[in-house]
């Protein structure tokens, strides 16, 4: 099982990113699919789901209305647009599934800073 | 959503026991899941439905459930264990995770 995260990098506030999560090893398709962030020196934090057909869809409250999560099933890629961002969005963006209980996969992150 | 409570740090001698907590009121309903993360690598699954252990996760981890507290025991610590720990939960239709603040294991 492979999760490979891209896009981030350093953007203004209130600017906008696109963040990939490029699936392999496993039936993508089959999988809801978590977007969590860390903030430097910071804990976990959940940031969204979507279902494994895309259909649902859920938000952190603090991320409602700013952010979006997407997937394109036929590239086995998760997406997060991020925008209107604010520097306190700074973090590591992973993506993670848990195909079943006893296990969970998480890429290697992708570090987001907001600054000007 | 609801929150879950660790203390923010544990430090333990190598070969002693450490217990973390992990506390919350949807925790007698929902299972829990606990990570280990060490300085800047993802996460690492190391117990989950509350006390049961993936495999390649060493014996000495063990885990157990009490009404609003679930806790996380790692006896004979090593210096490798050394890392932050993570209980994260969901709610009963798994449409969102809630993470705990994190919890600093310290090996004297």
């Amino acid at each position: 099982v492979h999760l490979v995260e891209s896009g981030g990098g350093v953007v203004q506030p209130g600017r906008s990113l696109r963040l990939s999560c490029a699936a392999s090893g496993f039936t993508f398709s089959d999988c809801g699919m978590h977007w969590v962030r860390q903030a430097p020196g910071k804990g976990l934090e959940w940031v969204a789901i979507i279902s494994y057909d895309g259909s649902n869809r859920n938000y952190a409250d603090s991320m409602k209305g700013r952010f979006a999560i997407s997937r394109d099933n036929s590239k086995n890629t998760l997406y997060l647009q991020l925008n209107s961002l604010r520097a306190e969005d700074t973090a590591v963006y992973y993506c993670a599934t848990r195909p079943q209980h006893n296990t969970t996969h998480w890429g290697q992150g992708t570090l987001v800073t907001v600054s000007s | 959503s609801y929150e879950l409570t660790q203390p923010p740090s544990v430090s333990v001698s190598p070969g002693q026991t450490a217990r973390i907590t992990c506390s919350g009121d949807a925790l007698p309903k929902e299972y829990a899941y606990w990570f280990q993360q060490k300085s800047g690598r993802a996460p690492v699954l190391v117990m989950y439905k509350d006390t049961e252990r993936p495999s390649g996760i060493p014996e000495r981890f063990s885990g157990s459930s009490s009404g609003t507290t679930v806790t996380l025991t790692i006896s004979g610590v090593q210096a490798e264990d050394e890392a932050d720990y993570y209980c994260q939960s969901a709610d009963s239709s798994a449409s969102y995770w809630v993470f705990g603040g994190g919890t600093k294991l310290t090996v004297l």
